[in-house]
């Protein structure tokens, strides 16, 4: 069974600085999916970037990037030019591309545990 | 688009009461996910739907809880009956294979 694991319960940033957050996951699979989400206090959850294993390229968002390592299992993310709206929690995500008989993913959505993000001014 | 609907935002019930969750997801949609999130146990996968069909309910707690998906574009959650540690806020989630699932905004469940 794949598992996600978020070793940082909380991190913390000075406004307009940088941050990274980060994932790692343990897989058999060779191509899947992975995603990093946003909770601010508001409890609804964001979708904040995508990646897909199979592309070595990094996937970027404006201020969003990640930095995939697929050899490692590592997914982080990098948050730059940090803005208060940005504290939140951000929960690391992924799900198995592999199709099943009903023509859609095969695994289920499974996050990691989370972390607290706080932005200082 | 809408986005994903959930109804009731807010729900409070007695402890043995029947409780329906609803979701409606996003049209065009294939998958449909369940979680349950609370302080101690963080987002947990309840049960998830591929093409109107559950895949995955591995996750439902017990016998309580039940879910359905009779068509595209509703599905409910139901528990019965309600215990006080079912608490917690239910998302439901849907998506088009592996281009990331939409979060609905939650309901937030109370069983005194």
């Amino acid at each position: 069974a794949q598992t996600v694991t978020q070793s940082q319960p909380e991190m913390s940033v000075q406004e307009a600085e940088t941050v990274t957050l980060s994932c790692t996951y343990d897989t058999s699979e060779s191509d899947y999916y992975l995603f990093w989400y946003k909770q601010p206090p508001s409890r609804q959850m964001i979708l904040v970037i995508r990646q897909e294993a199979y592309k070595q390229q990094n996937a970027t968002e404006n201020r969003f990037s990640v930095n995939f390592q697929k050899a490692a299992k590592s997914f982080s993310l990098k948050i730059s030019d940090s803005q208060l709206g940005d504290a939140a929690m951000y929960f690391c995500a992924y799900r198995s591309v592999a199709l099943n008989s009903y023509g859609g993913s095969q695994g289920n959505l499974i996050f990691g545990k989370g972390t607290k993000l706080s932005v200082k001014p | 688009d809408a986005g994903v609907i959930q109804s009731p935002r807010h729900e409070v019930t007695e402890m043995g009461q029947e409780v329906t969750l609803r979701c409606k997801p996003i049209s065009g949609h294939n998958s449909l996910f369940w979680y349950r999130q609370t302080m101690m146990r963080g987002l947990e996968l309840l049960i998830y739907f591929n093409n109107n069909v559950p895949i995955d309910d591995s996750g439902m707690p017990e016998d309580r809880f039940s879910a359905k998906m009779p068509n595209a574009s509703f599905s409910t959650l139901k528990i019965q009956p309600s215990e006080p540690r079912d608490s917690a806020v239910y998302f439901c989630a849907s998506s088009f294979r592996g281009r990331g699932a939409f979060f609905g905004q939650g309901t937030r469940l109370t069983v005194v």
